[in-house]
């Protein structure tokens, strides 16, 4: 069993929908909870991370930990075109020094808005 | 700023066959890291650097050897290519201490084959 469960897709969804991308996760020991976003053929960018459990927003970016469940999600308010991209989950133990050597990724969801 | 340049951008190579992959980056960060990239696998750590002169290994170092002999460049060897070497590879910088939680400046990846 991965450590990191994502579901590949693809997503279609019409643009103006509202996104849900989700993923599971075995260890309970993670802490720190990252989203990239990767466009076609380009490295993968941080798009935002929360710590432990709770909600994180930022603009049309809403980032959510259910520890209890082991389940974090990120909601795409009003999806546009340009969202279209994959999403990687990424996780990690702790976030001091060189920890970035520590970050176990998903395997990423590939979403398409239609226009 | 270039930010993170990779090259080449595409290689084939045979088995049995060596080569590096080049990195380099302009933004005055200390930690460097080497990523592959495979379908239905997510980003895996080859290895990572700290700063010049210090290396270290990450997920999955086998057939691979790195080195840092300045701020700015972190090769990546591969020293007799397989087929399951074949993968996206990517480099990134990250700032300060390379903390998890920490922007990581990816490069836009070398996409290797290996016959």
């Amino acid at each position: 069993q991965k450590e990191v469960e994502q579901d590949p897709g693809p997503l279609s969804v019409p643009e103006g929908a509202i996104v849900s991308l989700n993923c599971t996760y075995s260890n309970s020991a993670f802490q720190y909870f990252m989203w990239y976003r990767q466009y076609s053929r380009k490295g993968p960018e941080l798009l935002m991370y929360t710590y432990s459990s709770g909600n994180k927003e930022d603009g049309r970016f809403t980032a959510q930990v259910d520890k209890s469940s082991k389940y974090i999600s990120l909601f795409i308010r009003d999806s546009q075109p340009s969202d279209s991209a994959t999403y990687l989950c990424a996780m990690s133990f702790d976030a001091g020094y060189s920890s970035a050597s520590k970050i176990i990724f998903g395997s990423g969801t590939r979403l398409s808005i239609r226009p | 700023n270039a930010g993170v340049t990779q090259t080449p951008k595409f290689q084939v190579l045979k088995t049995g066959q060596s080569m590096t992959l080049q990195c380099a980056q302009d933004m005055n960060h200390e930690y460097m890291s080497w990523y592959r990239q495979d379908p239905g696998m997510g980003l895996r750590l080859i290895h990572y650097s700290v700063g010049a002169g210090i290396t270290d290994q990450g997920e999955v170092p086998n057939g691979y050897n790195v080195s840092r002999s300045t701020t700015e460049d972190f090769p990546l060897r591969l020293l007799s290519a397989a087929p399951s070497q074949t993968s996206v590879y990517f480099c990134a910088s990250t700032p300060g201490s390379g903390r998890a939680t920490d922007t990581q400046y990816f490069g836009p990846g070398t996409r290797l084959t290996v016959l």
